[in-house]
């Protein structure tokens, strides 16, 4: 199975900041990766598929970078609206497997 | 507008089955593979199985390989999970989920307990 490490697990950021969210796969995968936000008691969004290509209707503040084995999501500009879990999921193989997830908080 | 509503959770004891059903609309159902996504309370989120467009392949998470049963019927633009012997780490909401993630349901809550 394909592991997925996600970093920070938290991160405390002020309106805005620049965040920097990271997932390393424990084998390449391609660029069969997602990007998803979100808020509690919510369904998650997905923001980046593809690894780098923006989910329409979703705010170019977002970014998503990598392939291989590292990924950035980047949040270039943080808005009250993106404080969220965000997690990915790389999809290039079975069983996907999703991040541990990256809470951020209001500093 | 893509729309998948869950239905069939509820509270269930251990040993017990539940079938979770999502209907889908709005797109050419056949045309994309399905998948159920979970997440336990306060936990991250588990995918737990994906079946083809056509329903003649699956994949199950190991975690509910030989408990669990995807299907789903193209003329009822339907998915279904069939959950047997279900445990209380089973425990969670379950959502209906189009692709490689890009349109969920809202969810539907599954409990395990006595």
């Amino acid at each position: 199975d394909i592991q997925m490490t996600q970093s920070p697990s938290s991160l405390a950021a002020s309106v805005g900041d620049r965040v920097t969210i990271t997932c390393r796969a424990s084998q390449g995968i391609r660029s069969d990766l997602g990007w998803y936000q979100q808020k509690p008691g919510k369904a998650p969004k997905r923001l980046i598929y593809g690894a780098s290509s923006l989910q329409s209707g979703v705010p170019s503040r977002f970014s998503g970078s990598g392939s291989g084995t590292e990924f950035t999501l980047t949040i270039s500009s943080l808005q009250p609206e993106d404080f969220a879990t965000y997690y990915c999921l790389q999809h290039s193989s079975y069983p996907w497997t999703f991040g541990q997830g990256t809470k951020v908080e209001i500093k | 507008e893509v729309q998948l509503l869950e239905s069939g959770g509820g509270l269930v004891q251990p040993g017990g089955s539940l079938r979770l059903s999502c209907a889908a609309s709005g797109f050419t159902f056949s045309s994309f593979p399905m998948n159920w996504v979970r997440q336990a309370p306060g936990k991250g989120l588990e995918w737990i199985s994906s079946i083809s467009g056509s329903g003649d392949t699956s994949y199950y998470a190991g975690s509910v390989k030989g408990r669990f049963t995807i299907s789903r019927d193209n003329s009822k633009n339907t998915l279904y999970l069939q959950m047997h012997s279900l445990r209380a780490e089973d425990t969670a909401v379950y959502y209906c989920v189009r692709d490689w993630g890009a349109f969920w349901g809202q969810g539907t809550l599954v409990t395990v307990s006595s």
